[in-house]
């Protein structure tokens, strides 16, 4: 298996543009999750979905970003619009189970809004 | 809420050296304990993981305890390599409340090997 595939690599933007991140996770896994990693705070989790249902978004940021998964194997992450603390990599993992198995990790998308 | 505590960085090691870098956590419940390591330009992968108390992790010559007694999970190995040169990270899974099953991270330390 390819392991989570993350598109773009990187990103360069100016502030309010949209930006659209796309994640395809591991064949048969069911847990997608977001995460945000900047210096200032570490890694974040922002959202997860189970099945392609959105379960937990509690630690979205703000209504400019929003999550989607419209099939099993694909997934979104759009900021509308963009700001420049919204700089920073972001991650796509994916699990076949919540709470035993271990999440694997994209190589992330590093973002930067000017 | 739950939290992970990771000893500041970086951390500049000569290869052969012993490395040790901390973690404490505060969580409810009994979690599971995790280091994950990230290499440079890559996601992170899980190089270990305890999830009970006393329980031991070891991968690729490092190890760690889970120390219920202390809250701790501090990381180790005998000797290290150059190739060990990435950023380390510990993480917990909260077994219970309102954040069951997420992974809360430590913020990372940064570990260099010098030839």
């Amino acid at each position: 298996d390819a392991g989570v595939i993350q598109s773009p690599r990187h990103e360069v933007t100016e502030m309010g543009q949209e930006v659209t991140l796309r994640c395809k996770p591991i064949s048969g896994h069911d847990y997608l999750f977001w995460y945000r990693q900047t210096m200032m705070r570490g890694l974040e989790l922002l959202i997860y979905f189970n099945n392609n249902v959105p379960i937990d978004d509690s630690g979205m940021p703000e209504d400019r970003f929003s999550a989607k998964m419209p099939n099993a194997s694909f997934s979104t992450l759009k900021i509308q619009p963009s700001e420049p603390r919204d700089s920073a990599v972001y991650f796509c993992a994916s699990s076949f189970n919540f709470d035993y198995n271990e999440q694997f990790f994209g190589p992330g998308t590093r973002l930067t809004v000017l | 809420g739950n939290s992970v505590t990771q000893m500041e960085g970086p951390v500049t090691l000569s290869e052969e050296a012993f490395l040790t870098i901390n973690c404490t956590y505060t969580a409810t419940g009994y979690p599971s304990l995790f280091w994950y390591v990230q290499y440079p330009g890559e996601g992170l992968q899980l190089l270990l993981k305890a999830t009970k108390a006393d329980d031991k992790g070891s991968n690729k010559g490092f190890e760690a305890t889970y120390r219920k007694e202390t809250t701790s999970f501090h990381l180790e190995k005998g000797s290290v390599q150059v190739s060990d040169s990435a950023v380390y990270f510990c993480a917990l899974r909260d077994a219970g409340g309102t954040s069951y099953g997420k992974l809360t991270f430590g913020q990372g330390t940064i570990l260099t090997v010098h030839p």
